[in-house]
C-alpha cells in the first residue's frame, strides 16, 4: 500500500528554519517525481518544489532561494530545507507523488504537517 | 507563468444535481490538467488527470473534457459525499499552478 507521512512541522520565528520530511513506502521514492505543495490557513494550494527522478528540481518563485528539495534513496525519504522563513510561509505542507510514466497529476499524498512562522 | 481561473468559485447545489465546474488556462496547455477534490481537513484527492481521464477508483458521475484552454469537470448527479472543494491543477510547465478553488455546497 502506498502511504506518505510528512514529519517536521512546528512553530518558528520569522527569519528561521525547518526541515520537512516525508516518509514513503510502498514504493520507490527515487523512482518518481516527488512534490510540495503548500496549503495556507483557509486558502488554496500552492505548489512549492518538485524533485525529478533523475534529480532536477524545481521551484515556485515565491521559495526559490530559500526552500531546497531533496531526497535520501536509502531512507525512502523526501525533505523540504526551508531556511529564511516568513509570516506567508505559515500552511500546511503536503509531500505528493506524481508517477514518472504518468502526466505529472499527483495521485497519493500525505496527510500534510502545519508550519506556523510567527514571532 | 500560467495561471488558472476557476468559475464559480462556490455553488450551492442539491443532491442529485448535474453541476459543471469550468477552469481556463491564461495560455494553451495540451491536455495537461488534472482535477482533484478536497474535503475539509484532507490531503487533497486524484479525481481526472490528462483533462479527461478519470483517476482509478473514482466514480463515473465525474467526467472532465477540454484542451488549450478552457477546462470543465462535470458531476452527473451529485452525492452527499461530493460536497467538497474542486482545484483543476496545470501540469504542462513549471509552476504548476492550481486553480483558485470552487467550494460546492449543499442547497
Amino acid at each position: 500500500e502506498v502511504q506518505l507521512v510528512e514529519s517536521g512541522g512546528g512553530l518558528v520565528q520569522p527569519g528561521g528554519s525547518l526541515r520537512l520530511s516525508c516518509a514513503a513506502s510502498g514504493f520507490t521514492v527515487s523512482s518518481n517525481y516527488m512534490s510540495w505543495v503548500r496549503q495556507a490557513p483557509g486558502k488554496g494550494l500552492e505548489w512549492v518544489s518538485v524533485i525529478y527522478s533523475g534529480g532536477s528540481t524545481y521551484y515556485a518563485d515565491s521559495v526559490k532561494g530559500r526552500f531546497t528539495i531533496s531526497r535520501h534513496n536509502s531512507k525512502n525519504t523526501l525533505y523540504l530545507q526551508m531556511n529564511s522563513l516568513r509570516a506567508e510561509d505559515t500552511a500546511v505542507y503536503y509531500c505528493a507523488r506524481a508517477p514518472r510514466t504518468g502526466t505529472g497529476a499527483f495521485d497519493y499524498w500525505g496527510q500534510g504537517t502545519l508550519v506556523t512562522v510567527s514571532s | 507563468d500560467i495561471q488558472l481561473t476557476q468559475s464559480p468559485s462556490f455553488l450551492s447545489a442539491s443532491v442529485g444535481d448535474r453541476v459543471t465546474i469550468t477552469c481556463r488556462a491564461s495560455q494553451g496547455i495540451s491536455s495537461y490538467l488534472a482535477w482533484y477534490q478536497q474535503k475539509p481537513g484532507k490531503a487533497p484527492k486524484l479525481l481526472i488527470y490528462a483533462a479527461s481521464t478519470l483517476q482509478s477508483g473514482v466514480p463515473s458521475r465525474f467526467s472532465g473534457s477540454g484542451s488549450g484552454t478552457e477546462f470543465t469537470l462535470t458531476i452527473s448527479s451529485l452525492q452527499p459525499e461530493d460536497f467538497a472543494t474542486y482545484y483543476c491543477q496545470q501540469l504542462n510547465s513549471y509552476p504548476m499552478a492550481f486553480g483558485q478553488g470552487t467550494r460546492l455546497e449543499i442547497k
